[in-house]
């Protein structure tokens, strides 16, 4: 099963926008992480924030969590072309050692 | 350092035949993951090793799907006999150190089951 839900499911925005995605999840976590993927490729990994944070920073990427509302977002700053791929979220869940993704999103960036 | 390797890269069999697909994780890490993605759809764990021991299999279904990995390092997943609902992308992961890194993910297999 799968623990996120995320939204919106697509997101079409123009270069120089900012995208944001968020995640919902439904267990107590170690940390939440974030992954992209462009189309037929594995998953890259953009970053992870920790249960006892609250913002963390990399690059155009600035990502929140909010534990008391089990959710998090993902705001990609300036976007550009090469930014479009599907984004997952995925939990470390605290009752058990594997992580577990979330529904994604599809976002394209136009020129 | 060198990523995680996955083979074949594509694969397309008949309903009812057998396909292996084979992970070498990145060198020292201790923890392999297989995931099923479906089209559409986010990973799904199937198995998870710490070295050469099974941690969890809880969704890996067991009457078609098997998995090993000999001696801690490579992994083999296999499927006998395959649905088309076995259609997928199969996604192998290796990690470090539980909470610090995310995982690693190799390219994936993309299998289409006809």
């Amino acid at each position: 099963s799968q623990q996120g839900e995320e939204d919106p499911q697509a997101l079409s925005i123009q270069e120089g926008e900012n995208a944001t995605m968020n995640c919902s999840y439904k267990t107590s976590i170690n940390n939440l992480q974030w992954y992209r993927q462009n189309s037929g490729r594995g998953l890259v990994h953009l970053i992870l924030i920790r249960s006892n944070e609250r913002e963390k920073h990399s690059g155009r990427l600035r990502v929140t969590l909010d534990t008391s509302k089990k959710s998090s977002s993902l705001l990609i700053t300036a976007s550009q072309a090469a930014d479009t791929a599907s984004y997952f979220c995925a939990t470390d869940a605290s009752y058990t050692d594997k992580l577990i993704f979330g529904t994604g999103t599809r976002l394209q960036v136009f020129p | 350092e060198a990523g995680v390797a996955q083979s074949p890269r594509y694969k397309i069999i008949e309903k009812r035949q057998s396909v292996a697909f084979w992970c070498n994780p990145i060198s020292g890490h201790a923890t392999l993951y297989w995931y099923q993605q479906i089209l559409g759809q986010g990973p799904k764990l199937l198995i998870q090793f710490q070295n050469n021991g099974v941690v969890d299999d809880s969704q890996l279904p067991k009457d078609r799907f098997s998995a090993e990995r000999l001696k801690g390092v490579d992994s083999t997943l296999k499927i006998q006999p395959a649905k088309l609902e076995d259609s997928a992308v199969y996604l192998c992961a290796s990690m470090k150190i539980k909470g610090n890194y995310g995982y690693t993910f190799g390219s994936g297999t993309r299998l289409t089951v006809v």
